[in-house]
């Protein structure tokens, strides 16, 4: 298993402004993802972040809104930029840990509740 | 690609009565099929899970899940329900490669009423 914090763990921010969210996990892990909660609606990924390699994107989110990095195997940024209302959100960090041989787990951790004015 | 359908926003019920959450999912290769659950300002917590082998799976707090291929279905369920079950639960999907992106379902609330 793995324990994942977060921090913040909320924030309020006004509208222009950008929020740096980290994510720490307590052993060495290949792959880390971060996902949004919007209210109301299921988590949708927005990328995927492996050390010492750029950032993988899903459709919709774009480096420059949403920088990562992943500087360790234990540690992972989030950086929100230019916050509008629409990015009031959940973020969440998860971190894919090795288990059998055909299927890896994914833990998740407590979430960023963002709240953006 | 693979898709989830929870058809159930919201389910309430009452305390001790038993209680199906509906999930269904669309793929065009074999699947790993997942159960979170978050409570309220919790992070996601794994259930329960089926990967190969039985088609009833029994996860965490007495909750259990069947895997039904020919209706591509995968419902949770739980004889008995607590207070404490209040919370939103998360039906995902994965493909079988070893780079498991999960596809979550958008959600149901279990609303648990005295």
């Amino acid at each position: 298993s793995a324990v994942i914090s977060q921090k913040p763990s909320r924030d309020i921010c006004q509208r222009g402004t950008s929020l740096t969210i980290q994510c720490q996990v307590d052993s060495q892990v290949t792959m880390m993802f971060w996902y949004r909660q919007q209210p109301g609606q299921s988590l949708t990924l927005i990328a995927t972040a492996n050390q010492g390699s750029e950032a993988t994107y899903e459709s919709g989110f774009v480096i420059d809104k949403f920088p990562i990095s992943r500087p360790n195997l234990t540690f992972s940024t989030l950086t929100v930029s230019n916050m509008s209302p629409e990015d009031s959100s959940i973020y969440l960090c998860s971190v894919l840990t090795s288990g059998r041989a055909s299927y890896n787990e994914q833990f998740f951790g407590p979430g960023t509740r963002l709240t953006v004015l | 690609a693979q898709s989830v359908t929870q058809l159930d926003s919201q389910v309430p019920v009452f305390e001790e009565a038993p209680v199906e959450l509906r999930c269904n999912y669309s793929s065009s290769v074999s699947v790993y099929l997942f159960w979170y659950v978050q409570y309220p300002n919790q992070g996601l917590q794994l259930l329960l899970k089926y990967l190969s082998g039985s088609t009833l799976v029994k996860g965490i707090n007495g909750f259990e899940a069947e895997f039904n291929k020919s209706q591509t279905s995968f419902h949770l369920r739980k004889p008995s329900v607590h207070i404490s079950d209040t919370a939103e639960y998360f039906c995902a999907v994965s493909d079988k490669s070893g780079y498991s992106t999960l596809t979550f379902g958008k959600g149901t609330m279990l609303l648990v009423s005295p």
